[in-house]
């Protein structure tokens, strides 16, 4: 079945440096995904979408400036925390829409990936 | 934009027992996906279910598209169905998930 990787799964850092997040779509391709954050006890919310060879679309009240998105190919896309803060602790999820497949248009998610500002 | 609720919010059941989750929405969509997340977090893909009606196993859902809203019904649940089962929308193919808030399923032995 499809499935989409995140790395690294986890990743702890010291405030005011930046960490880059990886979300690869593994046996499909994907020329757009989603990236989702998620605070303890409540729902995904949509940070931005990702789209292969153009900039990416953030939603309202998310600073592009600080969460940097590339899409480089149609398996790959990142994203990257820049000047990390106590408060952009959180758990980043990413998803990639296979368009088609067995006459769905079903969404994967990647597993996650954990981050902690000290 | 597109609004979707989720009840029971919360939900604690015996082992054994049956249960029915609701998901409304406000507007006509094009996907709507059943997930359930672990307690690692990872998303699992229970159901893509715009219309009509699925089974899997124990886990069934029924979506009725005219009238705005999903059921997730689990049966003869299970300590391993604990977690929290959410419900999501998307307008057109491709395009980004609206999220419920969730339900909180726990299944005591």
């Amino acid at each position: 079945g499809a499935v989409v990787s995140q790395h690294p799964s986890r990743v702890i850092c010291k405030s005011g440096t930046s960490v880059k997040i990886e979300c690869r779509s593994l046996d499909f391709q994907a020329t757009t995904m989603f990236w989702y954050r998620q605070f303890p006890k409540q729902s995904l919310m949509l940070m931005a979408t990702s789209n292969e060879g153009s900039k990416a679309t953030y939603e309202q009240g998310v600073e592009k400036d600080k969460f940097l998105i590339n899409h480089a190919s149609l398996t790959l896309s990142t994203l990257t925390v820049t000047s990390a803060h106590p408060e952009d602790s959180s758990f980043y999820i990413c998803s990639a829409p296979r368009l088609g497949f067995l006459w769905t248009d079903t969404q994967y998610f990647g597993p996650g990936t954990r981050l902690t500002v000290l | 934009g597109i609004q979707v609720e989720q009840s029971p919010p919360d939900l604690i059941l015996q082992e054994g027992a049956n249960s029915t989750l609701r998901c409304n929405f406000s507007d006509s969509v094009n996907n709507l996906q059943w997930f359930h997340q672990n307690p690692w977090g990872q998303l699992i893909n229970l159901f893509y279910i715009p219309s009509g009606t699925k089974q899997n196993g124990r886990l069934s859902a029924t979506t009725v598209a005219t009238e705005r809203y999903s059921l997730l019904y689990i049966s003869s649940s299970q300590t391993t169905d604990s977690g929290v089962y959410f419900c999501a929308v998307e307008r057109a193919s491709g395009s980004r998930l609206t999220f419920g808030e969730g339900t909180q399923l726990t299944v005591n032995p």
